[in-house]
């Protein structure tokens, strides 16, 4: 079956500098990768997809990135802020939206 | 709009009893799905319903957990007997089905405590 992996674990960031986490996927049938967003207590909460027949997407000051050749996929966020500072979890999909998800991602944004 | 509705948000209740999770899916979704989130395991998928019928149930733990779905609005999760090593919180989320991949809606999630 799929399997996701998300780098890193943990990411600290300062304040107005970039954050870039990193995922593969195993099934190069996959063609829907989602990006959820999870403050502590709180329900996951997309912010971002991306399907196979595109390289890139934006929104604002965030954007993600898929390369399927190599099978990976990475969210970008720009101009962090502290809000900003939540797990972020990556996940794949193929046909039949079954979502496997990666480990997540702890984002600090240090003010 | 109303979102994915989960009740109860909390339940804390000693290990043997009866569980019963319940799920209120967005209005005019037919997907469902049923997750369990752990600092060790993350993210599972349990099991799935597409338009009411169970479609994969492959992450389901074991024949303690079963879920049903009588209609399009309602879905429950139950665990019977209880174990301590169950306390997790559960997630419901709905989406619309499709020949394409749909957006997945998470509810507030139900944090459970077994005793």
């Amino acid at each position: 079956g799929e399997n996701v992996e998300q780098h890193p674990s943990t990411l600290s960031v300062q304040e107005g500098d970039s954050a870039v986490i990193k995922c593969t996927y195993s099934d190069s049938a996959s063609n829907y990768f989602p990006w959820y967003k999870q403050e502590l207590g709180k329900r996951p909460q997309l912010i971002i997809d991306i399907r196979s027949n595109v390289g890139e997407k934006k929104d604002q000051r965030i954007a993600v990135t898929l390369n399927k050749t190599a099978k990976h996929f990475s969210l970008h966020i720009t101009e962090t802020q502290p809000e900003d500072s939540a797990v972020y979890f990556c996940a794949a999909s193929k046909h039949g939206n079954k979502l496997v998800f990666g480990a997540g991602t702890i984002l600090r944004v240090k003010s | 709009d109303a979102g994915v509705i989960q009740s109860p948000r909390h339940e804390v209740t000693e290990m043997g009893q009866e569980v019963t999770l319940r799920c209120k899916p967005i209005s005019g979704h037919n997907s469902l799905f049923w997750y369990r989130q752990t600092m060790m395991r993350g993210l599972e998928l349990l099991i799935y319903f597409n338009n009411n019928v169970p479609i994969d149930d492959s992450g389901m733990p074991e024949d303690r957990f079963s879920a049903k779905m009588p209609n399009a609005s309602f879905s429950t999760l139950k665990i019977q007997p209880s174990e301590p090593r169950d306390s997790a919180v559960y997630f419901c989320a709905s989406s619309l089905a499709g020949t394409s991949n749909q957006p997945q809606h998470f509810g507030d999630g139900t944090r459970l405590s077994i005793l």
